[in-house]
């Protein structure tokens, strides 16, 4: 069962900031946040990914609550391609047989 | 570089057949995940291979089976289908790091349609 708990959708105007929220409370501490969008029938794209620390690249930044029990995706910039289903996601990397578990996301929508 | 590829890009099956789906990973990554997408729901979990072995394998009927091959291609094998197996099927590849971080990359998926 996913962790995380997203609301079901988002609106954004183009061109401002897209902030995706994404709850967490559960999360164990070698547990990672990781972000991936899909949109529309293709197949999900990773964003990022952090431990504790925000973390920054070229597609987004990652903000983590000190407590770790929450997390926001930033997208600076949206534009009409990022128009998607985001998914937050923790995870386990040392726990054998681990695997992504994809709950059923946030569906951001960005208008002109 | 290649991404990850997954053929063939549609599938047409009629209800009791087999279908295979096969997927190549990107170079140098040594670990395959398959996740079934039925329409209008998320992503479940089918299974993960790595450096040829069946690592973990969701809730799913023994009738979903695969392997991987030493060149780390994979292949997803579905007898007996039944209609309700029609959904788009999605292969990724990671590169498992000493710190157990990785990054998943997906490929376009197969869309099947059991008829």
């Amino acid at each position: 069962d996913a962790k995380t708990t997203q609301p079901t959708s988002m609106d954004c105007a183009e061109g401002r900031a897209a902030n995706l929220p994404c709850n967490h409370s559960t999360i164990s501490g070698n547990e990672y946040v990781y972000w991936y969008r899909q949109i529309h029938s293709q197949g999900p794209q990773y964003i990022i990914h952090g431990l504790k620390n925000n973390e920054t690249n070229e597609m987004a930044s990652l903000i983590i609550t000190e407590d770790r029990k929450s997390s926001t995706l930033i997208l600076p910039h949206a534009t009409l391609r990022d128009t998607a289903v985001y998914y937050c996601i923790v995870r386990d990397p040392m726990e054998y047989g681990n695997k992504l578990v994809f709950g059923a996301g946030t569906i951001l929508r960005v208008k002109s | 570089e290649a991404g990850v590829t997954q053929s063939p890009t549609h599938l047409i099956k009629t209800r009791g057949q087999q279908a295979t789906l096969r997927c190549s990973p990107i170079s140098g990554h040594t670990s395959v995940y398959w996740y079934q997408q039925a329409l209008g729901l998320g992503l479940q979990f089918l299974l993960w291979y790595d450096e040829g072995e069946e690592r973990n394998r969701g809730n799913f009927p023994p009738r979903f089976s695969g392997r991987q091959f030493p060149n780390y291609s994979s292949e997803l094998n579905v007898n007996a289908l039944e209609l309700e197996d029609s959904a788009l099927y999605l292969c990724a590849s990671s590169l498992r790091r000493m710190t157990g971080e990785e990054k998943l990359f997906f490929g376009s998926g197969t869309q099947l349609s059991v008829l």
